[in-house]
């Protein structure tokens, strides 16, 4: 079974500081994986997807299969970065994604 | 295009009741999805189509029933509501049924069942 843990529930930075969020995942296979962000009142958007191996908006995101890890990072935090992210999977061959249970980044001004 | 929709934004039912949320899309996507969010819980797939008349059940079934009759609309059926549908529920589309493709999501619905 696939399985995507962020261990943290809340994440504060003060602006222009790094920001790092945790993502690991557990899975058999080879998955694909991806963030999503939510802003306030906006409905949920792809924000990085691994195999497109992009930045967007700052952040980049390097999937680590020793580690099991696909960390979310930004070196210079900004105020309209605050939001709630999810890291999610999705296994070889299939399209339903799988989520973790999502950090809420507050930079402070 | 409009992208995904969904209708009602917010709806509050009794335990009981039955109700159907609705979700369309106009980017003739093939795949789409009904998601559960809950405060620590992220989200839950709850079903699924990879295409009209094909559906399948996802983490979280119990309790809905779905169909696809058009390549536009997926709606989502709660059949007796109970306090713990209590959620907000997502609609997502993709382009193609099998991924890794990016998901597009609707603005949700939230639901309070009393």
């Amino acid at each position: 079974a696939q399985r995507v843990t962020q261990p943290e529930k809340l994440l504060s930075v003060f602006k222009g500081a790094p920001v790092e969020l945790k993502c690991n995942y557990s899975y058999s296979g080879s998955p694909e994986l991806f963030w999503y962000v939510q802003y306030s009142r906006q409905r949920l958007q792809l924000l990085l997807r691994h195999i497109s191996r992009e930045s967007i908006k700052g952040f980049t995101a390097d999937l680590n299969k020793g580690e099991t890890s696909f960390h979310l990072k930004k070196p210079f935090a900004q105020e309209e970065d605050s939001a709630m992210y999810y890291c999610a999977l999705i296994r070889t061959g299939a399209n339903n994604l799988f989520f973790g249970t999502g950090t809420r980044l507050t930079v402070i001004p | 295009n409009a992208g995904v929709t969904q209708t009602p934004k917010f709806q509050v039912l009794k335990t009981g009741q039955s109700m159907t949320l609705q979700c369309a899309q106009d980017m003739n996507h093939e795949y789409m999805s009904w998601y559960r969010q809950d405060p620590g819980m992220g989200l839950r797939l709850i079903h699924y189509s990879v295409g009209a008349g094909i559906t399948d059940q996802g983490e979280v079934p119990n309790g809905y029933n779905v169909s696809r009759s058009t390549t536009e609309d997926f709606p989502l059926r709660l059949l007796s509501a109970a306090p713990s549908q209590t959620s907000v529920y997502f609609c997502a589309s993709s382009y193609r049924r099998i991924g890794p493709e990016t998901q597009y999501f609707g603005p949700g619905t939230r639901l309070l069942v009393l």
